[in-house]
């Protein structure tokens, strides 16, 4: 069973610094690797999606790496915005199902 | 363009009372869909999941049940509520390739 961790549970930082969030799974059997951020009390929005053939993969201020061999992925959000302020999510997907960890909620100062 | 339903929003039911929460989904076909279930302060836990019509898989043994009458119609079901199944639930669809899953807006249910 697929095990998702991530690190730190909770961050705040001021307005303009950049985000670091990690992510790490237990079974590196995997189709692909997901990002999603979710609003408090909303549904969950996908930002990123990795291939398990690639490496990384950009989109704007995001930018998402993956290592499958080691289990390992991090989420890097340039130059912060109060906006940002969210739980975000990483899954991995296997088999057609994604594996959810608890999540690492962002506050952003303004 | 696709675009997933849930209804109701939001929810208040006694323990012991049935329970029916229900998930459309449009622009697409013959989806994947999805159960998923956040209760306070833990991860997002997969339920069911459906690949057709009448084709329903249990993650985990629950007081819970699934249904899917119609290609784009997935329903979430209980005879008798516990309290423990209290949380946010969110349907999910995915296409037949291992692409993203798209969410919908979420249940929240609270059992007193």
């Amino acid at each position: 069973k697929q095990e998702v961790t991530q690190i730190p549970a909770a961050l705040s930082v001021p307005e303009g610094e950049n985000l670091v969030l990690n992510c790490s799974f237990t079974d590196s059997a995997i189709y692909n690797l997901q990002w999603f951020r979710q609003d408090p009390g909303k549904g969950l929005t996908s930002l990123l999606l990795i291939q398990s053939s690639q490496r990384e993969q950009t989109s704007g201020r995001l930018n998402a790496s993956l290592d499958k061999s080691s289990g390992r992925s991090t989420l890097y959000i340039a130059a912060s915005q109060p906006g940002d302020s969210a739980t975000y999510l990483c899954a991995p997907l296997e088999d057609y199902k994604l594996s959810f960890g608890a999540g690492t909620t962002v506050t952003v100062r303004a | 363009s696709q675009t997933i339903h849930q209804w109701p929003a939001t929810l208040v039911q006694p323990v012991g009372s049935p329970l029916s929460l229900e998930c459309t989904v449009e622009g697409t076909s013959n989806p994947n869909l999805y159960w998923y279930r956040q209760a306070a302060g833990r991860g997002l836990q997969l339920l069911f999941y459906s690949v057709g019509i009448g084709q329903i898989s249990s993650e985990v043994p629950q007081n819970l049940s699934a249904s899917r009458p119609q290609d784009r119609q997935f329903i979430l079901s209980s005879k008798k509520l516990l309290l423990s199944d209290s949380g946010f639930y969110l349907c999910a669809w995915g296409g037949q390739l291992q692409e993203t899953q798209y969410f919908g807006p979420g249940t929240r249910l609270l059992v007193l």
